[in-house]
């Protein structure tokens, strides 16, 4: 069946530095989400990217889909306190999301 | 701005005890979703509803596990004999439509943490 893999698992980074994780699909998918859930939350939809190749922009957030829409990635430039939580890609198929295990973003203030 | 509600934040049962999660999913959606989360671990989906039928379900979606939407509004995910491992966080999503290019949306509600004894 379809997987969906992220890494790393967990990053922790000074405020102020940049962080990227990254999703990898073994299937091509029709549109991939991003979601971040705080401590004892649940998750919150970010973003969608349908496109290949596109690329989208939330403030200090870059989300890029992959030319053959199997990968994609996140990247938080100049990281501040309140961007810690887990942040999952989503992998659509026919109807179900297949969720990334997940990147544990903490950073030191 | 509407959200996704669940009932209760939190179930403690019995091993081979029946429960049911409920869900009031957002108004006009359509689509409906519930996941679960194991502690520390990622998010997987159970099953999908749509136009009063499961319209997808995973491998873990077994005969233990069915799904409901008995008023038009709540959405319920009942467990029949729970086991050890059902413990975890049960997220109830929905989503108003599915548009030809795929773009849409979920709303998940807060979770019902279930601990089974």
């Amino acid at each position: 069946g379809q997987q969906v893999m992220q890494i790393p698992q967990y990053q922790h980074v000074q405020e102020g530095e940049d962080f990227t994780t990254y999703c990898n699909s073994s299937t091509t998918l029709s549109n991939i989400q991003w979601y971040k859930q705080r401590p004892g939350g649940h998750p919150v939809f970010l973003i969608q990217l349908v496109k290949s190749g596109e690329v989208k922009k939330q403030k200090r957030l870059t989300f890029q889909f992959g030319e053959a829409k199997k990968n994609s990635s996140l990247h938080i430039t100049a990281t501040q306190t309140t961007d810690v939580g887990t942040y999952f890609c989503a992998g659509k198929g026919a109807q179900k999301l297949v969720f990334g295990q997940g990147t544990r973003l903490t950073i030191n203030p | 701005e509407p959200e996704v509600t669940q009932t209760p934040s939190h179930q403690v049962t019995q091993m081979g005890q029946e429960v049911i999660l409920r869900c009031v999913p957002i108004s006009n959606h359509l689509y409906f979703y519930w996941y679960r989360q194991i502690l520390g671990q990622k998010v997987e989906f159970l099953v999908s509803f749509y136009n009063n039928e499961i319209s997808e379900k995973s491998e873990i979606f077994d005969d233990q596990f069915s799904v409901e939407r008995p008023d038009g509004s709540n959405f319920t995910l009942k467990i029949r004999s729970t086991k050890l491992e059902d413990s975890a966080m049960y997220f109830c999503a929905s989503k108003r439509w599915t548009s030809g290019d795929g773009t849409d949306t979920q709303y998940f509600g807060p979770g019902t943490r279930l601990t089974v004894l």
